[in-house]
């Protein structure tokens, strides 16, 4: 079964200017979750889409967006790029927990590394 | 608040040296998960292995075994006769409180991870 794939997989952009990554899960996956990783900050949670609804989000500005198709891929937009915003993207799918297992284990694709200049 | 804390920044050995990577965390839960990923260096997160907050038998799969100690908060991992392969960073993390309304914790709280360097 392939893993999650995230495209493009690098990104150059300048301040101001608006990026959108793509992520598309394990098939039979229907959760997909976002995070930053920054040198600084570390891993950080953006947020978590199923079936096409936002269910968690993480303490990021408005600038973060992100949604979900039917077919479970999920985007992620950032807007008015800034420096700040230069980060590892990375999107984990996990399939629903089983009756009584109130977790699901996150698969992690391999990234989208996103400088701004 | 939830947290994770891995003290231990950067590690290096020898290869066939046994090592430990400490994880303990924080949280008000009585309901929790605690995983372990390994980050190589092409970026993407591994799955390692998830343990239930209702679980502390310890477990082994190969070379790597976890020790799971509620009492003390932690949450270990123990790489046997380590091997170059298994340079990487290592990161521990912990299921957000449960959410009634979803019924399941779908945010991880990461530790800061552990750097370590297994060389010849």
């Amino acid at each position: 079964k392939a893993g999650v794939t995230q495209t493009p997989r690098y990104l150059i952009k300048t301040r101001g200017q608006q990026v959108t990554l793509s992520c598309s899960p394990i098939s039979g996956h229907r959760s997909v979750s976002w995070y930053q990783q920054t040198p600084g900050q570390g891993l950080q949670f953006l947020f978590e889409y199923f079936s096409e609804t936002q269910r968690n989000k993480g303490n990021f500005p408005g600038r973060f967006s992100g949604r979900q198709f039917s077919n479970s891929r999920s985007e992620m937009n950032v807007s008015t790029l800034e420096l700040g915003d230069s980060a590892l993207y990375l999107c984990a799918s996990s399939l629903p927990g089983l009756a009584g297992d109130r977790a699901d284990t996150q698969y992690f694709g391999p990234g989208t590394r996103l400088t701004v200049l | 608040a939830q947290k994770v804390t891995q003290a231990q920044t950067e590690i290096s050995v020898v290869e066939k040296e046994d090592v430990t990577l400490d994880c303990v965390y924080e949280t008000r839960d009585t309901t929790y998960y605690l995983f372990w990923y390994k980050q190589p260096p092409s970026g993407e997160l591994v799955f390692l292995i998830r343990r239930n907050s209702f679980d502390e038998q310890n477990e082994i799969s190969g070379r790597y075994s976890w020790n799971f100690q509620k009492s003390t908060s932690s949450f270990n991992f123990t790489i046997t006769a380590s091997q170059v392969v298994d340079s990487a960073v290592y990161f521990c993390a912990l299921t957000d409180p449960f959410r009634l309304t979803t019924g399941t914790a779908s945010k991880l709280t990461f530790g800061t991870g552990t750097r370590l360097q297994v060389t010849l």
